[in-house]
């Protein structure tokens, strides 16, 4: 299975201010098809994942622009612009490119 | 709006059955493909099963193959997973998800199994 790693796993931030978490791929997640299947997902404290963002870059309906990803091939980051009290909670990439799909370890965010 | 809810957790005693349910409402079922994923203290989010939309095509994690069972009921708009010969190693939360072209949008709030004697 492709091995999908994050770091940090944990990330204190202060309110405001940037914050990025890396993923990283045990192989490239291009597909045949020419798409490169990588999400985001955030989890709060008590709730399922919610998806942020899907093939990379794709923000899904009613996720603040302060998020983006980026990335290509084996490299992939999620960017938060200026953190609110809100976003804290347990991020997760995930590939959905190589049967079987898989996930990062999380990334737990939290206000310093 | 889409909703997904899952039911049949409890305590279960290892070697035994249970079957897992998910209703979906707010969007054409029978037109997408199903998941389920599974969130354990040990393994954090592993995706379990995946079957199509038509019932044709199902993939299995290797960890749950010859022993879970997917499938669909799209006259009631709902998703199962059959769990047989469980092990403490299946003790977590459930969740079903709809499917998009290589990942999930949608998810349920999750059945909590635990495997127990």
């Amino acid at each position: 299975d492709v091995v999908m790693t994050q770091s940090p796993l944990s990330l204190p931030v202060i309110l405001g201010q940037p914050a990025s978490i890396s993923c990283r791929s045990s192989q490239s997640l291009m597909h045949r098809d020419g798409n490169t299947y990588l999400s985001w997902f955030h989890q709060r404290p008590g709730q399922s994942p919610r998806r942020l963002i899907y093939k990379v870059s794709n923000r899904d309906s009613g996720v603040p622009d302060r998020f983006s990803g980026s990335g290509s091939g084996t490299d992939f980051t999620l960017k938060i612009s200026g953190v609110e009290a809100e976003d804290v909670g347990v991020y997760y990439c995930m590939q959905g490119t190589h049967w079987a799909w898989t996930f990062g370890q999380g990334t737990k965010v939290e206000i310093k | 709006q889409v909703q997904l809810v899952e039911s049949g957790g409890g305590v279960v005693h290892p070697g035994r059955s249970v079957r897992l349910s998910c209703v979906a409402s707010g969007f054409t079922f029978s037109n997408c493909a199903m998941h389920w994923v599974r969130q354990t203290p040990g393994q954090g989010l592993e995706w379990v099963a995946i079957i199509s939309y038509d019932g044709a095509n199902i993939r299995y994690a290797d960890s749950v193959k010859g022993r879970f069972t997917i499938s669909r009921d799209d006259s009631k708009s709902t998703l199962y997973l059959q769990m047989d010969s469980l092990t403490s190693e299946d003790t977590g939360l459930y969740y079903c998800a709809r499917d998009t072209p290589g990942s999930m949008d949608y998810w349920g709030q999750g059945t909590l199994v635990s495997v127990s004697s």
